[in-house]
């Protein structure tokens, strides 16, 4: 199974200051068809993770810009860039490029 | 509206069995794969099992394999997992997925003596 390895796994982070989050995958995340399967999911207290960004920085709708996603191979990271209130969440990538598909151990984000 | 119902979760002794049901709405349920997804108690995620648009594939993790079955009705617009031979280590919600974009808001099984 990939094996998906997120950094930090507590992030607190004064209101207004940026926010990074290191995911890596033990294996390549380049599917055969070309695209990188790689989706990163906010979960806030009490509700059903949400997803934010998919294929590695494209954004869901209704997702703010200030929360964007690059990165390539087995490296990516999740960054935002002015935290704010409404992102205390925990946040997870996942791959679904190879089966199973399997999620990183989540990175629970605090305001300090 | 995109909507995701589960239904079933419930306090079942180690050993027994459960079906779980998603009920999906807005949308055309017979174009997409759909998925369980469960998260134990304070813990992360663990994708279960999926099943591609016409139910002719079908794939699991490894920890429910020989114990789990997925299906589906797209006549009814619905997604079951049937759960046989559940073990304290299966106590999770639950989670339907529609690709991994659209989440239904879960449904708790609970597995206890």
């Amino acid at each position: 199974d990939v094996v998906m390895t997120q950094s930090p796994l507590s992030l607190p982070v004064t209101l207004g200051q940026p926010a990074s989050i290191s995911c890596r995958s033990s294996q390549s995340l380049v599917h055969s068809d070309g695209n990188t399967y790689l989706n990163w999911f906010q979960q806030r207290p009490g509700q059903s993770p949400r997803r934010l960004i998919y294929t590695v920085s494209n954004w869901e709708s209704g997702v703010p810009d200030r929360i964007s996603g690059s990165g390539s191979g087995t490296d990516f990271t999740l960054k935002i860039s002015r935290v704010e209130a409404e992102d205390v969440a925990v946040y997870y990538c996942m791959q679904s490029t190879h089966w199973p598909f399997t999620f990183g151990q989540g990175t629970q984000l605090e305001i300090k | 509206e995109v909507q995701l119902v589960e239904s079933g979760g419930d306090l079942v002794q180690p050993g027994g069995s459960l079906r779980l049901s998603c009920v999906a709405s807005g949308f055309t349920f017979s174009s997409h794969w759909m998925n369980w997804v469960r998260q134990a108690p304070g813990k992360g995620l663990e994708w279960v099992a999926n099943i591609k648009e016409d139910g002719s594939e079908k794939y699991y993790v490894d920890s429910v394999k020989g114990r789990f079955t997925i299906s589906r009705d797209n006549a009814k617009n619905s997604l079951f997992l049937q759960m046989n031979s559940l073990r304290v280590e299966d106590t999770a919600v639950y989670y339907c997925v529609r690709g991994s974009s659209v989440w239904g808001q879960g449904t708790l099984v609970t597995v206890s003596s």
